[in-house]
Order: C-alpha cells, then structure tokens, then sequence
C-alpha cells in the first residue's frame, strides 16, 4: 500500500538554527514527491518538488531536499531558519499510475525569534 | 481570479443529517481531490477523480460520498453514516500528470452537533 510517513511531528528551533525534517515514502511503481507548506491561516501551498532528475532539488525560500532512493526518504532541509518559516510542512507522494495524491502526518514547525 | 473555491467556510448540521460540501475550480485541471485534515493525522485522503464521471475511494471513504458530472466540480456529501464528521475539509485539484502541483481550496469546517 502507497504511504508517507513524516518522523517529527513538532520542531521548535531558535532563528538561524538548521532544519532538517524527515519524510519516508513507500510505494509500488513511479512515484512524485512534493513538500507543502501551510502557513497560520492560510493555504497549502508547494515548496519543492521531486519526480526525476538531480536527486538534490530546490524550492522557494531557502528550501531544498533530498530524494535518496535507497532509503525511500524525501528529508526537507534549510540551513538558517527564519521566525517567518513557523507553519506545518507536509510531505506528499503522487503515484504516476493512478494519480493518488497522499500526504505524511505533518511537522509543526515554531521558530523561536 | 484562477483558484478553488470552497463554500460554506463554515457548516453546523444536526446528527443524522446529509450534508453537501461544494468545490469548484476554474483551473481547468483534470484531477480533484477530497481530504480530510485533523490534528496530528495530517490530510487524510477521502476521495480522488482524475477525469471527469470517475472517482475512486481513498484511504478513509466510509460515510463519504462524491460525484463528478463536471470537470470544474467535485461535491462531496457527508452522510449519516460517517461516526466522526465534525472536521476541516480540504479540496484539491492539479493537472493530470504525476508531477504537477496540486492547488487547494480554503476549506470548509464541518461542525455536526
């Protein structure tokens, strides 16, 4: 069965502080990985995405991750976080075959100013 | 405007009573998507249709039902019969390839008492 599990569930950090959230996916066939964000009252919205390539991809805001096949992980990273990046983060995966959308557990996030 | 729109952003129904929550895009994307987002379980996937008059049963479908007679809507009704109804509700849509980002709706929160 095609599931997204996402370690930590909430993350406090002090401004600058590295971020590196942890996402692992399994699924049969093909499959596209994504990192959404949701900010305070707000809608969800993408931060990165994967689906072929160089493993090392880039998003908005400073964010990047990491596809490791041989680990079924998609980990989300920022080396200086912001009092701004406070939100939940969630990490999602997209079958190529049927088009399921799924999404991990999220992260809530707080940064300490 | 290009968006999803959601309406009502907020719903009290009655125990025991149906209820019809409406999704509309004007993206012209072929995928919709229903989740269903409480606290510490992240979006939880109710149902999905990536073309128009076929939909499929996510992870949590019980007491859920949907259609899509048109490409830009996806109803989805709350029955009777789903035990714990009282939630936020998301709306999804994206285009039909596994890699394309998908757009949300503000939501709608369900309130039965």
């Amino acid at each position: 069965a095609q599931s997204v599990s996402q370690h930590n569930h909430h993350v406090i950090l002090s401004e600058a502080a590295s971020l590196e959230l942890g996402c692992n996916y399994s699924y049969g066939g093909t499959v596209n990985l994504f990192w959404y964000v949701q900010y305070p009252g707000q809608h969800l919205q993408l931060l990165l995405k994967y689906f072929s390539g160089d493993p090392l991809v880039k998003g908005i805001k400073g964010f990047e991750a990491e596809f490791i096949k041989s680990k079924f992980s998609f980990n989300l990273r920022k080396p200086s976080v912001q009092w701004s990046d406070t939100a939940e983060y969630f990490c999602a995966g997209r079958s190529s075959n049927t088009g399921k959308l799924i999404f991990g557990q999220g992260t809530t996030l707080q940064v300490k100013p | 405007d290009g968006g999803i729109t959601q309406s009502p952003k907020y719903l009290f129904r009655k125990e025991g009573q149906n209820v019809t929550l409406s999704c509309e895009q004007n993206l012209n994307h072929d995928a919709m998507y229903w989740y269903r987002q409480d606290p510490g379980q992240g979006l939880r996937l109710i149902y999905y249709s990536q073309i128009v008059n076929d939909f499929q049963k996510g992870d949590i479908a019980e007491g859920y039902s949907v259609s899509r007679e048109k490409k830009e809507s996806f109803p989805l009704t709350v029955t009777s019969a789903q035990k714990n109804p009282t939630a936020f509700y998301l709306c999804a849509s994206s285009g039909i390839q596994g890699n394309t980002e998908a757009f949300f709706g503000q939501g709608t929160r369900l309130t039965v008492v």
